[in-house]
C-alpha cells in the first residue's frame, strides 16, 4: 500500500525555523517532490520542488537523501502567516499503475 | 500573474442531479488535473489529461465521473448523479512541461 505520511501537527513561535518531514516509500523513480501551503478554503500554494539533495528559494528550503524515500521542508523563520497545513506530493508507482497522492497534511501553528 | 481559475466558487445540488465544475487552466499548460478535498481531510487525486485523453486516474474516478477539454481554455469535470458523498472541494491544478501544479481556488459543492 502506498502511503505518504506526515506528522500531524506541529507547533512553533515566530522566528523559529520549522522542519517538516514527509515519508514516501514507493516514489516513482523519475518524479519531482513537491510541497505545498494551504490555507482554510483555499486551493494549495506551491512552495518548492526538488529531486534530490538540497533545494532553496525564497520562501524554504528542501532537503531530500539520496534514497529519495523522504523530504523535509524547511522553513526559516516563521511568522504568524505562516499558520496552514503542508503537504507533500509525490507520484508513486505501484505495480504497473502510476498515482500522484498527496501527504495527509502537516497543520502548523505559529504563536507569538 | 497567470492563475488556475474556476467556477463557480460554490455549487449546491440535489443527489441524483448532474454537475459540471469548470476550470480554465492557465494558458501555456499541457496537462491538466482534477482533485478532491473531503472538509477536513487531505487533498486526493481523481485524474489527469494530457493531449486531449485521460492519462492516469484514482480509484475514486469511477464512471460517474468524466473529463473534457471542450475548448481550447476550458477543462471540465461532470459528475453524472450526485451522490452525498461527492460533497467536497474539488481543485483543478495544471502544469507545462515541468512537475509543477498550479492549483485553482476550488469549486465547493455541497450534495443534498
Amino acid at each position: 500500500l502506498a502511503k505518504t505520511t506526515q506528522p500531524i501537527s506541529m507547533d512553533s513561535y515566530e522566528g523559529q525555523e520549522v522542519n517538516i518531514t514527509c515519508s514516501h516509500n514507493n516514489i516513482a523513480t523519475n518524479d519531482y517532490i513537491t510541497w505545498y501551503q494551504q490555507f482554510p478554503s483555499q486551493g494549495p500554494r506551491f512552495i518548492i520542488q526538488g529531486y534530490k539533495t538540497k533545494v532553496t528559494n525564497e520562501v524554504a528550503s528542501l532537503f531530500i537523501p539520496a534514497d529519495r524515500k523522504s523530504s523535509t521542508l524547511s522553513l526559516p523563520r516563521v511568522s504568524l502567516s505562516d499558520t496552514a497545513v503542508y503537504y507533500c506530493l509525490v507520484g508513486v508507482r505501484m505495480d504497473s499503475s502510476y498515482k500522484l497522492i498527496f501527504g495527509s497534511g502537516t497543520r502548523l501553528l505559529v504563536r507569538p | 500573474e497567470p492563475e488556475v481559475t474556476q467556477t463557480p466558487s460554490h455549487q449546491v445540488t440535489q443527489m441524483g442531479q448532474e454537475v459540471i465544475l469548470r476550470c480554465v487552466p492557465i494558458s501555456n499548460h499541457l496537462y491538466f488535473y482534477w482533485y478532491r478535498q473531503i472538509l477536513g481531510q487531505k487533498v486526493e487525486f481523481l485524474v489527469s489529461f494530457y493531449n486531449n485523453e485521460i492519462s492516469e486516474k484514482s480509484e475514486i474516478f469511477d464512471d460517474q465521473f468524466s473529463v473534457e477539454r471542450p475548448d481550447g481554455s476550458n477543462f471540465t469535470l461532470k459528475i453524472r448523479s450526485t451522490k452525498l458523498e461527492d460533497s467536497a472541494m474539488y481543485f483543478c491544478a495544471s502544469r507545462e512541461t515541468r512537475d509543477t501544479q498550479y492549483f485553482g481556488p476550488g469549486t465547493r459543492l455541497t450534495v443534498l
